[in-house]
């Protein structure tokens, strides 16, 4: 079935340590994105890719790093340098411009 | 950068009852989606509406672009309806997705 995979589902981290989270979508689609959600609040973009190896900083990439090598992946690495970074990241893509995105299920990261 | 408002922030209904979600955007957009976001954080399509209306049972949306906002609607509410509605826009020439404040729905038994 097509659709977009993030894994893991859960993710706990120590203070310090960078982590990685995958995204992963079989649909063919061209533009990924990555956003932040902590508790009761709205989603913020942390960066997005129109294209293979080109992304663009949302409004919140300082502390997140991307990477876009294959069209069907897009993996954020959350640095030590990320002051807060438990929250719940969501991934999605979509077609083109002018098309609906669709999410994943999301991964919740927590800093023990 | 553009400013996505969502009000009412917070609704509280009776099962059975009727309501409208708003969504206003300070820019013209390209791209309007309406999600539904639930108790386990996963974001559901409801349309995709960057003008006109679409209807899908219970649910129906309006997006009026030359005036800048999108209404939800939602009909005999059920207590599933329950959650987060988000509506997210993209402005002509860029593929940033930017979310609205969103509204929390509870619909009570």
């Amino acid at each position: 079935d097509g659709g977009i995979t993030q894994s893991p589902k859960y993710l706990f981290r120590k203070e310090g340590q960078n982590v990685t989270l995958s995204c992963e979508q079989n649909l063919n689609h061209d533009a990924m994105y990555w956003y932040r959600q902590d508790p009761g609040q709205g989603l913020r973009l942390i960066y997005y890719s129109q294209i293979v190896n080109d992304f663009q900083k949302g409004d919140i990439a300082e502390g997140y790093s991307v990477s876009r090598e294959k069209k069907e992946s897009f993996p954020l690495t959350v640095t030590s340098a990320q002051k807060n970074p438990t929250a719940f990241y969501l991934c999605a893509s979509k077609k083109a411009r002018g098309t609906e995105a669709f999410f994943g299920q999301g991964t919740r990261l927590t800093v023990v | 950068g553009i400013q996505v408002e969502q009000s009412p922030p917070d609704l509280i209904l009776q099962e059975g009852a009727n309501s409208t979600l708003r969504c206003n955007f300070s820019d013209s957009v390209n791209n309007l989606q309406w999600f539904h976001q639930n108790p386990w954080g996963q974001l559901i399509n409801l349309f995709y509406i960057p003008s006109g209306t679409k209807q899908n049972g219970r649910l129906s949306a309006t997006t009026v672009a030359t005036e800048r906002y999108s209404l939800l609607y939602i009909s005999s509410s059920q207590t599933t309806d329950s959650g987060v509605y988000f509506c997210a826009v993209t402005t002509s020439g860029t593929y940033k997705y930017i979310f609205g404040t969103g509204t929390r729905l509870k619909v009570l038994a």
